[in-house]
Formats: structure tokens, sequence, C-alpha cells
């Protein structure tokens, strides 16, 4: 079983529509989360932390459940520039992210 | 300001040939961090260096990859005799130098090797 776990999707989505998706995690150590954004063939950017309280970024919310062991993520009001590759990513320790694979969204006008 | 710098961005190499791929960090980050990606996939650790030190390698492969940050110039990943599976995208990530806690990494555009 993989560390990190994300349905690769892909999910289709129109405009302006909410999506979520969720990233499940085998290690209960796991002390931080993140969502990243990857674009086709570029580096991977922090999107964001996720708190045990969940937190909000503009469109954004992000959800931490520690009890079943998944992390999520909520877009609002979805714009065409959100396609892209939503990548979840545990911190283990000091210096180890552990990376899922991915979930690719496509928003479509 | 610049970020962190990766080159060359696109490497074709021939199966047996070596591959040296470069990341300079960002100004003020003394951690490197480099990272394979292979298509359809999520990154995964490779190795961490601080400066003239490794401080984890246990994501590199034992034979042919080696890794390097000198007191002078930039990080350095090396892969001898390449084969095909070498091929991928190889990211690297630099940090700010503290303890306890996750540091932001910010990462490199990328080397992506081709093993023809």
């Amino acid at each position: 079983r993989k560390e990190v776990e994300q349905d690769p999707g892909p999910f289709n989505v129109p405009e302006g529509a909410t999506v979520a998706f969720n990233c499940t995690y085998s290690n209960s150590a796991s002390q931080s989360f993140f969502w990243y954004r990857q674009d086709c063939r570029k580096e991977p950017k922090l999107l964001m932390s996720v708190y045990s309280s969940g937190n909000e970024d503009g469109r954004f919310t992000a959800q931490l459940n520690r009890a079943s062991q998944y992390i999520s993520l909520l877009i609002r009001d979805s714009k065409l520039s959100d396609s892209a590759t939503y990548l979840c990513v545990a911190y283990n320790s000091n210096y180890q992210l552990i990376w899922g694979a991915g979930t690719k969204l496509i928003i479509k006008p | 300001n610049a970020g962190v710098m990766q080159n060359p961005r696109h490497l074709v190499r021939r199966r047996g040939q070596e591959a040296r791929l470069r990341c300079s960090p960002m100004k003020g980050h003394s951690h490197v961090y480099w990272y394979r990606q292979l298509p359809e996939e999520g990154l995964k650790f490779m190795v961490y260096l601080q400066k003239e030190n490794i401080i984890d390698e246990s994501g590199m492969p034992k034979e042919r990859f080696s890794a390097e940050f000198p007191k002078e110039g930039p990080s350095i990943l090396r892969i001898q005799q390449v084969v095909r599976g070498d091929s991928a995208a190889y990211f690297c990530a630099s940090s700010i130098p503290g303890t306890g806690g996750p540091r932001t990494q910010y990462f490199g555009p990328g080397t992506r090797l081709l093993v023809l």
C-alpha cells in the first residue's frame, strides 16, 4: 500500500462548479500535510498547508481528518486556470516529504 | 531574486553514458533535495544534502547514482551508465536551514532526462 494515495482522475468539471478530492495517508505519525499544484511539465508549487482545524485560502479549502487519516481539497467557483494536477504531500520528519501521485483536474468551459 | 536553478533543462543520453544534473539553490538556502518523477507518478525522494554533507540518501539507488553539494558551486546529481529506466524528470528543491518542523521547499524547473 502506498504511503499517500490519491485518485488519479481525471476529474472533468465545468467552469464555475465546485470540486473536491481526497487523499489518504497510511502513516499515523505524519505531522503535517500540504497540497501542491503541478502544471504539465512544470515543477510543483505549494498551494496551501493543511491545518487540523481546516483552513481556507480564497476559493480553496483544505481539511484534515486525523481519525480517518485523510485530507481533502475543495475548490469553489472553479476557473479554467485551475486545471492542473494536485499533489497531496505528507511531512514525516524534518525533511522527508512523501508525495501522492496526484489527481488530475480538467476544468471545461 | 533568482529561484532554484537547474540545468540542463533537457538532457539526452545514450545507454551507458553518464548524466550530470546541476542544481543551484535559492540565495540563502543551504539545504538541497533531489526528487525523481516518472510519468504519471508522484515525486520520489532521492537524497538530502547540506553543504559538503549528505544527510540522507535513503532514496538513492545503490548503484550508478551519486550526489554532492560542494562548498562552492551547485549540487550535482550524477548518474553513471544510464539505462532507459533512468528516463524521468529530476527535480531539485532547496530550503533554509533550521530545526524542527517542516521547512518549505522551493522547487527548480527540473531536468528532463531521456535515455535512448
